[in-house]
């Protein structure tokens, strides 16, 4: 079945502590997103990646940094500096080329303070 | 600043009743706006989309309705069902500013039996 897999689905973080999301899809899809949604807030972009070993900030970046080694794989790193990271994360990704194409999304992970 | 305003914030229907939901934008350069679904512990899926050159979209018992001039669209659910009870979204592609998606805030709709 392709799709999109996120893990864990559920995440602990200590204070001071560096926790890194995985996001792996077999879409062939080249561009691939992370969103942080809180309850009320709707989604709120992180980082995007349109190509392998590109990505660009998005809105709300700080406090967050990704990597895009390999075009199935785009994993968010939630550093010690992102102050509240209390929330629902979300990775999509989206075939480029004919546009506008839909973003196809993971079923997120949920990431808590101890 | 939020880019894409939607209403209500939640929304309560009868079974076999019409839910409708609202979006406003204001960025003309806009050109794609999808509608996702998203049920509790799960990633949104992709409901209904349209582009900006049609008024109207229909699959199913889901309709985008699209005023161009007005810079509005709205979902309607027809027949709502309790299993259309979800979280939704009404979403925006900014043609001049990559290929992310801005998102509304989120409507929860509850359809009682």
């Amino acid at each position: 079945d392709g799709g999109i897999t996120q893990s864990p689905k559920y995440l602990f973080r200590k204070e001071g502590q560096n926790v890194t999301l995985s996001c792996e899809q077999n879409l062939n899809h080249d561009a691939m997103y992370w969103y942080r949604q809180d309850p009320g807030q709707g989604l709120r972009l992180i980082y995007y990646s349109q190509i392998v070993n590109d990505f660009q900030k998005g809105d709300i970046a700080e406090g967050y940094s990704v990597s895009r080694e390999k075009k199935e794989s785009f994993p968010l790193t939630v550093t010690s500096a992102q102050k509240n990271p209390t929330a629902f994360y979300l990775c999509a990704s989206r075939p480029t080329g004919v546009s506008p194409q839909p973003q196809h999304f993971g079923d997120g992970t949920r990431l808590s303070i101890l | 600043q939020q880019q894409v305003k939607q209403s209500p914030q939640s929304l309560i229907v009868q079974k076999g009743g019409i839910s409708i939901i609202n979006c406003a934008y204001e960025n003309t350069a806009f050109d794609y706006f999808p509608w996702y679904q998203q049920f509790p512990g799960k990633g949104p899926a992709l409901l209904i989309a349209i582009r900006p050159d049609v008024s109207e979209k229909k699959e199913g018992r889901f309709t985008i309705s699209f005023n161009k001039s007005a810079k509005q669209f709205s979902l309607h659910i027809m027949d709502s069902q309790p299993g259309d009870s979800a979280t939704y979204f009404c979403a925006a592609r900014d043609n001049q500013a990559g290929t992310a998606l801005i998102f509304g805030k989120g409507t929860t709709l509850s359809v009682s039996s």
